[in-house]
């Protein structure tokens, strides 16, 4: 199995910052990465897939990158409504894996 | 407008066999490309991918659980049915089916869960 490792595992950050978080994956995935938003008590939303496309509804301070093995979220300006945990997901391979998590609260 | 549901027990006991259900709208499980998940997520854990089915009935799971889980569907009613069996209090969680499109390769549409526990 792919196994999806995540960074930090949770964060804590002000309205307007910068915001990043990132994913490697045990091998190589191509662009098959995709990252969801979770708020509390409600299902996960895709936010990022193919790595780097912004889903239709995503607000467009949500961007996602890749560099080699390495896969980023970045949120360029914090907002309240963007305290949630964050998992990426690889789906290069069955069986589809998910990273850890990474709590991301506001100051 | 798509939308899927799950529904199921809230309440099965250990070695038990727990059945839950996907109901979807807005699209077909025949059509070229579309893809049901299923995922569940632990109280206060991560998220867990469990099994897939696909448009060719296709089925795919997860390696640890694939010995105890089977994926179905009825493109008739659509709905795609996940049976686990041999059910333990550590399967506690909420069960999400999620649907896939082979060109994004994403969960991109979510039912609203449902939590499942696992107690004597």
């Amino acid at each position: 199995d792919i196994q999806m490792t995540q960074s930090p595992s949770s964060l804590s950050a002000s309205v307007g910052d910068r915001v990043t978080i990132t994913c490697r994956a045990s091998q190589a995935i191509r662009d098959r990465l995709n990252w969801y938003q979770q708020k509390l008590g409600k299902a996960p939303k895709l936010l990022i897939y193919a790595a780097s496309r912004l889903q239709s509804g995503a607000p467009s301070r949500f961007s996602g990158s890749a560099s080699g093995p390495d896969f980023t979220l970045t949120i360029s300006s914090l907002q309240p409504e963007d305290s949630a945990t964050y998992y990426c997901q690889q789906s290069y391979s069955t069986p589809y894996t998910f990273g850890q998590g990474t709590k991301l609260d506001i100051k | 407008q798509v939308t899927l549901r799950e529904s199921g027990p809230a309440l099965v006991k250990p070695t038990q066999t727990l059945t839950l259900t996907c109901t979807f709208s807005g699209f077909s499980l025949s059509t070229n490309a579309m893809c049901v998940s299923w995922i569940r997520q632990p109280p206060g854990k991560a998220l867990e991918w469990l099994a897939l089915i696909d448009w060719d009935d296709d089925k795919y799971y997860s390696t640890s659980l694939q010995t105890r889980l089977t994926i179905s569907k009825d493109t008739s009613k659509n709905q795609v049915v996940l049976t686990m069996t041999n059910m333990d209090p550590v399967d506690t969680a909420t069960y999400y089916c999620a649907r896939i499109r082979r060109d994004l390769f994403a969960f991109e549409m979510w039912g609203q869960g449902t939590m499942v526990t696992v107690s004597p």
